[in-house]
């Protein structure tokens, strides 16, 4: 199985300020054939369902705010908000859909 | 607007069963795979099972492999979780998702979850 490590666990970002979540998984999730990368972010906050965000690593899902952005390739990736809201705090995954399913354990994003 | 709601959860005791209902509205339903995703008290994301548009193909984390069963019948728009031999480590809330077109394999669409406490 593909293991997915999210850092940190928590954090803690002033309203407008950038808040950024990283994401490593145990061994590529970049399909050679495609050149995609088997990578999606979620938003989950306090208790609602999770929300999807961007997937092949870096695509925005449609209605999906621009201060989101993910980058990265391979086993390494990052989730970056641009200016933190206060609708943003939540928890955050990773997940990779390169072999069957795996989500990181999560990072909470709250307001300092 | 694409709804799902989940239905089924409830009080078991271990060795138990359970069959989880997941009903959809405002999308074309047998165009789509479908996924069950569970989360623990106070824990993150898993995913359980999914299935192919039509039903036959079915996919199973190793957890829940050999107890629990994926279903569904696209002349209801319904997606179904048969559980059995329930544990503790079960307990949880068990989220419907749909799954993109193009990516499949992620979900865009979740329903509120219904929860399965497994307990004697």
């Amino acid at each position: 199985d593909i293991v997915m490590t999210q850092s940190p666990d928590s954090l803690a970002v002033s309203l407008g300020e950038r808040a950024t979540i990283n994401c490593k998984s145990s061994q590529s999730v970049l399909y050679s054939s495609n050149n995609k990368n088997y990578l999606a972010w979620y938003r989950q906050k306090p208790g609602q369902p999770p929300e999807l965000l961007i997937y092949w690593a870096s695509t925005r899902e449609s209605g999906v705010p621009d201060r989101f952005s993910g980058s990265g390739s391979g086993t390494d990736f990052t989730l970056t908000i641009s200016s933190l809201q206060a609708e943003d705090v939540a928890v955050y995954y990773c997940q990779q859909y390169y072999d069957s399913w795996t989500f990181g354990q999560g990072t909470k994003v709250e307001i300092k | 607007e694409v709804q799902l709601l989940e239905s089924g959860g409830g009080l078991v005791q271990p060795g138990g069963s359970l069959r989880l209902s997941c009903v959809t509205s405002g999308f074309i339903f047998s165009n789509y795979a479908m996924s069950w995703v569970r989360q623990g008290p106070g824990k993150g994301l898993e995913w359980v099972s999914a299935v192919g548009t039509n039903g036959d193909r079915t996919f199973y984390a190793a957890s829940v492999k050999g107890r629990f069963t994926i279903s569904r019948d696209n002349s209801k728009n319904t997606v179904f979780l048969q559980m059995s031999s329930l544990r503790a480590e079960d307990t949880a809330v068990y989220y419907c998702a749909k799954e993109k077109l193009i990516p499949s394999g992620i979900a865009d669409f979740w329903g509120q979850g219904t929860l399965v406490a497994v307990s004697s």
